[in-house]
């Protein structure tokens, strides 16, 4: 059974940090390419950031008001995602789910969207 | 960016009665090279996070009631609930995956008549 388990969340001042991280179980972790999708309570979602398997490059990549200021890295032997957010803003509060990508059966090819996903971890940027 | 745009923002429907989510691209999501449309259906319970209904617009995922159906090309795509029953109720949202940064739709919520 995939199971995402995130931690790190937490009341944080603004121009503060905070690491995220996802425990990821149940499959291969080092094959997969991962991401982090945030919600501000009660509003929609919102891509961050992701990355592929060291084995496909290891490239990340984030949405505009995120770049500069939060970095994904992955600990495969440790099977974990982190998101180092520095900088931290207000408009930074929200929900942050960990996701899997979707491995294509028949290509064998990731794809960029998200077929599990953890319960989230809250993070407060406030004063 | 690709702007994902949903209508409508709310629904009420009865129960056994039909539901109809709309999402608009701000340009198309098919990509010529496989004939396949880069756009996702999820849906999200209270205090849950999202799960994956449909992908490549109108592949249902497993486990999903066939009530459910996903339909459209380019840019203008479409969720259906046949026949809507309680445990439908939830927000419903459309993705992109065509192009960096991944976009979602602002979300379509469906309530009970």
């Amino acid at each position: 059974e995939v199971q995402l388990v995130e931690s790190g969340g937490g009341l944080v001042k603004p121009g503060g940090s905070l690491r995220l991280s996802c425990a990821a179980s149940g499959f291969s972790f080092s094959n997969a390419w991962m991401s982090w999708v945030r919600q501000v309570p009660g509003k929609g979602l919102e891509w961050v950031g992701r990355i592929k398997s060291k084995t496909d490059g290891g490239t990340t990549d984030y949405v505009a008001p995120v770049k500069g200021r939060f970095t994904l890295s992955r600990d495969d032997s440790k099977n974990t995602l982190y998101l180092q957010m520095n900088s931290l803003k207000t408009e930074d509060t929200a929900v942050y789910y960990c996701t899997t990508s979707r491995r294509d059966i028949l290509t064998g090819n990731y794809e960029w969207y998200f077929d599990y996903w953890g319960q989230g971890t809250l993070v407060t940027v406030s004063s | 960016d690709i702007v994902m745009t949903q209508s409508p923002d709310s629904l009420a429907v009865s129960l056994g009665e039909r539901a109809t989510i709309n999402c608009k691209s701000s340009q198309s999501v098919l990509y010529s090279s496989n004939n396949k449309n880069y756009l996702i259906w999820y849906q999200q319970k209270p205090g849950q996070p999202p799960k994956l209904l449909f992908y490549w617009a109108s592949i249902r995922e497993s486990g999903v009631p066939d009530r459910f159906s996903g339909s459209g090309s380019g840019t203008d795509f479409t969720l259906t609930i046949s026949s809507l029953q309680a445990e439908d109720v939830a927000v419903y949202y459309c993705q992109q995956f065509y192009s960096s940064p991944l976009t979602f739709g602002g979300g379509t919520k469906v309530e009970i008549k």
